[in-house]
């Protein structure tokens, strides 16, 4: 069975830093496009960036632009999401998605979510 | 970004009944080169991540009951609940991947 296991949500104050992570197993890690997609309390599902399978093509959405980076270490079957300059806006809690394979025309879809990582923004 | 609009924001059926919740697409998400509709639907329950239930807008996903059905092409979408079960209360997101950045309807709440 597919697994997406998130880690390092936390209380974080405004213009502060914090990198998140997602273990991935029960599939081949290194074929799949990558997603963070977060939803802040009470509201709806936004889409935050995306990674190719070799880390060749990375995609934000613009509202997070210059201050993420995603990340992956295939070797560990894990995904990064690195936050900095973080306000109160970024409050949501973080799932990382599994993408349509590498290749294929569905790389946007999200077959497979994680049980999310909470980020609170706050002084 | 191609805007994806729900409708209604909420509904409530009672057991049994059929549900329909609609999705609208601000330009279209049919790709002609395969004639396929880039469009899911995912049911998010209460503390719980979403679950993909429909993708290529009519396809059920692996072990989605088949009261669930989707329908639609280019840039009308819709999804059926054909008898509520309790189970199925939850928010219901339609989903574009036909481009990037990939977008999400807002949500239609279905109640009991």
């Amino acid at each position: 069975d597919v697994q997406l296991v998130e880690s390092g949500g936390g209380s974080v104050q405004p213009g502060g830093s914090l990198r998140l992570s997602c273990v991935a197993s029960g599939f081949t890690f290194n074929t799949y496009w990558m997603h963070w997609v977060r939803q802040a309390p009470g509201k709806g599902l936004v889409w935050v960036s995306r990674i190719h399978r070799d880390g060749s093509t990375t995609d934000y959405a613009d509202s997070v632009k210059g201050r993420f980076t995603i990340s992956r270490d295939n070797a560990k079957n894990t995904l990064f999401l690195q936050m900095n300059s973080l306000t109160a806006d970024d409050t949501a809690v973080y799932y990382c998605a599994r993408g349509g394979l590498s290749g294929s025309t569905n790389s946007n879809w999200f077959d497979s979510w994680g049980q999310g990582t909470l980020l609170t923004v706050s002084s | 970004d191609i805007v994806m609009t729900q409708s209604p924001d909420s509904l409530t059926v009672s057991l049994g009944e059929r549900a329909t919740i609609n999705c609208k697409s601000s330009q279209t998400v049919l790709y002609s080169s395969n004639n396929r509709n880039y469009l899911s639907w995912y049911q998010q329950k209460p503390g719980q991540p979403p679950k993909m239930l429909i993708y290529w807008a009519s396809t059920r996903y692996s072990g989605v009951p088949d009261r669930f059905s989707g329908s639609g092409s280019g840039t009308d979408f819709t999804l059926t609940i054909s008898s509520l079960q309790a189970e199925d209360v939850a928010v219901y997101y339609c989903q574009q991947y036909y481009n990037t950045p990939p977008t999400f309807g807002q949500g239609t709440k279905v109640e009991i």
